[in-house]
């Protein structure tokens, strides 16, 4: 079975723009969650899709968003990108029967903001 | 906010060495996850706890978890260089603000010298 594929795996954006980010899950997985992980923050939770509706949502600014389609992939929205943005973004699966559950993630888009 | 605490930060040992590594939160968990992540990649889950008090046990791997589902420890017998990576404490539960989220520690780096 194929894994969590991230595209694209690298990226580099200026302050101001916006950025789209793309994850396809494993196969009969329902549940894509999506995570920014820095070296002084670490792995921060930014929100959860299960069925095209946003089912948790974490602590960031409103320029962060996401959807995810009938087939189940999903897509990350950065607008009026900043410095502080720049990080490793991971998206993960799951099969979406528990909240959150085991979470199965892809290899990350790393994101630098100049 | 659910905070997760993870001790120590950095641990470099010699192979077949025992260690032992901690996670604890003021915070109750409904679950508890162990992740392993190796550089470039994204987390690899190893294991999950849900019951206070729980034992589970994966090859030389033994995870605990609090019985007041606050804290939870990773024990590591014999170490050996495969098991080098930066593992991660991640806690499923609600956030101050009220959605359900899943916390992250900052995790510990492991370094097992041949």
């Amino acid at each position: 079975k194929a894994g969590v594929t991230q595209t694209p795996r690298y990226l580099i954006k200026t302050r101001g723009q916006q950025v789209t980010l793309s994850c396809s899950p494993i196969s009969g997985h329902r549940s894509v969650s999506w995570y920014q992980q820095t070296p002084g923050q670490g792995l921060q939770f930014l929100f959860e899709y299960f069925s095209e509706t946003q089912r948790n949502k974490g602590n960031f600014p409103g320029r962060f968003s996401g959807r995810q389609f009938s087939n189940s992939r999903s897509e990350m929205n950065v607008s009026t990108l900043e410095l502080g943005d720049s990080a490793l973004y991971l998206c993960a699966s799951s099969l979406g029967t528990s909240t959150l559950g085991e979470q199965y993630f892809g290899p990350g888009t790393r994101l630098t903001v100049t | 906010t659910q905070l997760l605490e993870q001790s120590p930060q950095f641990l470099s040992i010699q192979e077949g060495e025992n260690l032992t590594v901690y996670c604890n939160s003021s915070s109750v968990f409904s679950s508890l996850q162990w992740y392993r992540q190796e550089p470039g990649e994204g987390p690899v889950l190893l294991v999950t706890v849900v019951t206070g008090g729980e034992v589970k046990k994966l090859k030389r791997l033994t995870f605990q978890f609090g019985d007041a589902r606050k804290d939870s420890s990773l024990h590591i017998t014999a170490a050996q260089t495969g098991d080098t990576g930066l593992y991660l404490c991640a806690g499923a539960g609600y956030s101050g603000a009220g959605s359900y989220q899943l916390t992250f520690g900052k995790g510990t780096k492991l370094s097992v010298i041949p």
